[in-house]
């Protein structure tokens, strides 16, 4: 069975662009996370879709950041425009059923952009 | 809400040597607590978890913490470390009904020959 998947894996682009960034997840996990670790710091969470419902969007650092869940499969995350701040790695991750404590949490290989 | 402070950001060890992660949390509410690694190019992979019960927990790759809640620590150990065990360990913490996990700023383990 194919785990999370995340495309571009890295992204390169100038301050000022628009990148969307695609997280897959695990077939059937109704769950769906995004997470960023900025320059070697903390992994933060940054919102949570159960289907295609925007559960917790708390972590989400300003409106230059739009997530979607179409049909509650996979998600995309646009940064738009994107600042030199953005610069991380985006992780995406899936679960079934309830909260963490009662099921695991899957974690893509992450995007890594980079904002010039 | 919760926090975690991993106090070593880079372990340099020999192989076949014992190797200890320290993972001290913050929090106000029961928790569940995570180790996870990131092997070098692959996503992280969940190594154990404490949920209740026994306070040493098991994982995979010959990898155990121990659960300490006077010292709010979460400790990651391996007796003997091989030159796979390479990679970034996360420490992570949530509460009960979360979905949400906070994790430490990460521990690079470096094994050498």
């Amino acid at each position: 069975e194919a785990g999370v998947t995340q495309f571009p894996s890295h992204s390169v682009i100038e301050k000022g662009q628009t990148v969307t960034l695609r997280c897959d997840p695990i077939s059937g996990h109704d769950n769906l996370y995004w997470y960023r670790r900025v320059m070697g710091k903390e992994i933060k969470f940054l919102l949570h879709f159960v289907k295609e419902s925007k559960q917790d969007e708390s972590g989400m650092p300003n409106n230059r950041f739009l997530a979607e869940r179409t049909g509650g499969t996979y998600s995309t995350l646009k940064v738009q425009p994107a600042e030199l701040e953005d610069s991380g790695v985006y992780f995406c991750a899936s679960s079934q059923g309830g909260p963490l404590n009662t099921g695991e949490l899957f974690f893509g290989e992450g995007s890594r952009l980079t904002v010039l | 809400a919760q926090s975690v402070t991993q106090l070593d950001s880079q372990v340099p060890v020999f192989e076949e040597a014992p190797v200890e992660l320290r993972c001290n949390y913050s929090s106000s509410v029961s928790v569940y607590l995570f180790w996870y690694v990131q092997y070098p190019n692959q996503g992280l992979q969940l190594l154990l978890k404490y949920l209740s019960g026994s306070t040493l927990v098991k994982g995979i790759n010959g990898f155990e913490a121990e659960f300490n809640k006077s010292q709010t620590s979460f400790h990651l150990r391996k007796p003997s470390v091989h030159i796979s065990d390479t990679a970034e360990y996360f420490c992570a913490v949530t509460a009960s009904n979360d979905y949400k996990l906070s994790f430490g700023a990460g521990t690079t383990v470096t094994v050498r020959a």
